[in-house]
């Protein structure tokens, strides 16, 4: 089946600097990724879609400065939060989609804790 | 425009009963529906999906969900809760017809109880 690898599970980072979270498609090219952040104990938000080749479309209230996403190859998505603030500690969550009706397979997730 | 409510934040169940979690949604379009499991600091696992074919649709690990148009309900149920089952549910639907964006529900928690 259809498998996303997250990496890193887990990051721990200072404030001011940045992280970059990867998405990978193992088995299958995928033409959309998205990125979704999830904060304890409630809901999935979509924070950006990527195609690859080309830039990403985000979300209303999300800033594309501060969180770049690349989508250079069909199987690989990056997100980078860049110079990292407290608040930005989250679960983040990518998903990968074979192609239009395709399904969506979804990575372990990423919890940054920024101190 | 497409949205998803759950209707219930927290459901208890003891193990060995049944299991049912609900989902209402709103579509402009047929839509496609998910239920997805999540368990603590993990990503997604897709139970079962609906895409206009048979309205009751079998999923992993036991669970089934019943398309209801006429009540815009896509419940999932599960015959008998075991305790592996503790984990938090999210009701899906996907967006307009061309838009490949998914709208997530705000998620039902489930506890089992011994």
């Amino acid at each position: 089946g259809a498998v996303v690898s997250q990496h890193p599970s887990w990051v721990i980072c200072k404030s001011g600097t940045s992280v970059k979270i990867e998405c990978r498609s193992l088995d299958f090219q995928a033409t959309t990724m998205f990125w979704y952040r999830q904060f304890p104990k409630q809901s999935l938000m979509l924070m950006a879609t990527s195609n690859e080749g080309s830039k990403a479309t985000y979300e209303q209230g999300v800033e594309k400065d501060k969180f770049l996403i690349n989508h250079a190859s069909l199987t690989l998505s990056t997100l980078t939060v860049t110079s990292a603030h407290p608040e930005d500690s989250s679960f983040y969550i990518c998903s990968a989609r074979r192609g239009l009706g395709g399904g969506y397979t979804f990575g372990s997730g990423t919890r940054l804790t920024v101190v | 425009a497409q949205s998803v409510t759950q209707l219930d934040s927290h459901v208890s169940v003891s193990e060995g009963t049944p299991v049912l979690l609900r989902c209402n949604y709103s579509s402009s379009y047929s839509p496609s529906l998910f239920w997805y499991v999540q368990h603590p600091n993990k990503g997604l696992q897709l139970l079962l999906k609906y895409t206009s074919a048979a309205t009751l649709v079998k999923g992993i690990n036991g669970f089934e969900a019943e398309f209801k148009k006429s009540e815009t309900s896509f419940h999932l149920t599960k015959p008998s809760a075991h305790m592996s089952d503790a984990a938090e549910y999210f009701c899906v639907v996907s967006r307009a017809a061309r838009d490949d964006k998914i709208i997530f529900g705000k998620g039902t928690r489930l506890h089992i109880l011994p």
